[in-house]
């Protein structure tokens, strides 16, 4: 089975306006994290947001939110006001276990993301 | 600026030769990691290394090798096992054992087999 599913292979917003990005997780581990990474055409992949699975509140990093629904295994990315600069893969990751360098990180399938002018 | 230079950027290899994609890090972290990302699929790990002198396979390391001799560096080979190389490799690197922050990741090394 897969860990992370990411739905959307292709994902276009408007300039300004919010997106959501969907990302379901499976595991049995009742502690893990969960992790956005953006990757822009360069390549390389940028840290955007982190949701603990203890975590009671929400995570919110300026335009970007994580909408954790844990009974769902749900984590969707919530991107606001969307900008040009937003246009990019988007990936959904996970880390079983508790915190620590052998822990491997799962990751989606990604979800491109094109803001239209 | 801390950070990790992966090196080069654009990798022409023939067949059956082996290649080596380098990996630096100065941020001082004790892991790395080397990701193979394919079209329409996700990373997918190939080693690891908690520390130097010590590696684990991740879940594609065959035609693959690694060795880890200083913290700074973590270069991988792809051998003329690996029956389709052509991808793009991502190195990562990651505090140890911290809270919860992700990894740092390199700009990547896009690898075709001619």
């Amino acid at each position: 089975a897969q860990k992370i599913t990411q739905t959307q292979p292709g994902m276009f917003v408007q300039e300004k306006e919010a997106v959501t990005l969907d990302c379901t997780y499976d595991t049995s581990d009742p502690s893990y994290g969960l992790f956005w990474y953006k990757q822009p055409s360069s390549g390389e992949m940028i840290f955007l947001i982190y949701q603990g699975s203890y975590d009671q509140q929400n995570a919110t990093e300026g335009r970007y939110s994580l909408n954790f629904q844990k009974a769902r295994k749900s984590a969707n990315l919530v991107i606001s006001a969307s900008q040009l600069g937003d246009s990019a893969m988007y990936f959904c990751a996970m880390r079983e276990g508790r915190t620590g360098t052998g822990n491997q990180f799962y990751f989606g399938t990604g979800t491109s993301l094109t803001v239209i002018p | 600026d801390g950070g990790i230079t992966q090196s080069p950027k654009y990798l022409f290899r023939k067949e059956g030769q082996n290649v080596t994609l380098s990996c630096e890090q100065n941020l001082n972290h004790d892991a790395m990691y080397w990701y193979r990302q394919d079209p329409g699929q996700g990373l997918r790990l190939i080693y690891y290394s908690q520390i130097v002198n010590d590696f684990q396979k991740g879940d594609i390391a065959e035609g693959y090798s690694v060795s880890r001799e200083k913290k700074e560096s973590f270069p991988l080979t792809v051998t003329s096992a690996q029956k389709n190389p052509t991808a793009f490799y991502l190195c990562a690197s990651k505090d140890a054992p911290g809270p919860y922050y992700g990894y740092t990741f390199g700009s990547g090394t896009r690898l075709t087999v001619v």
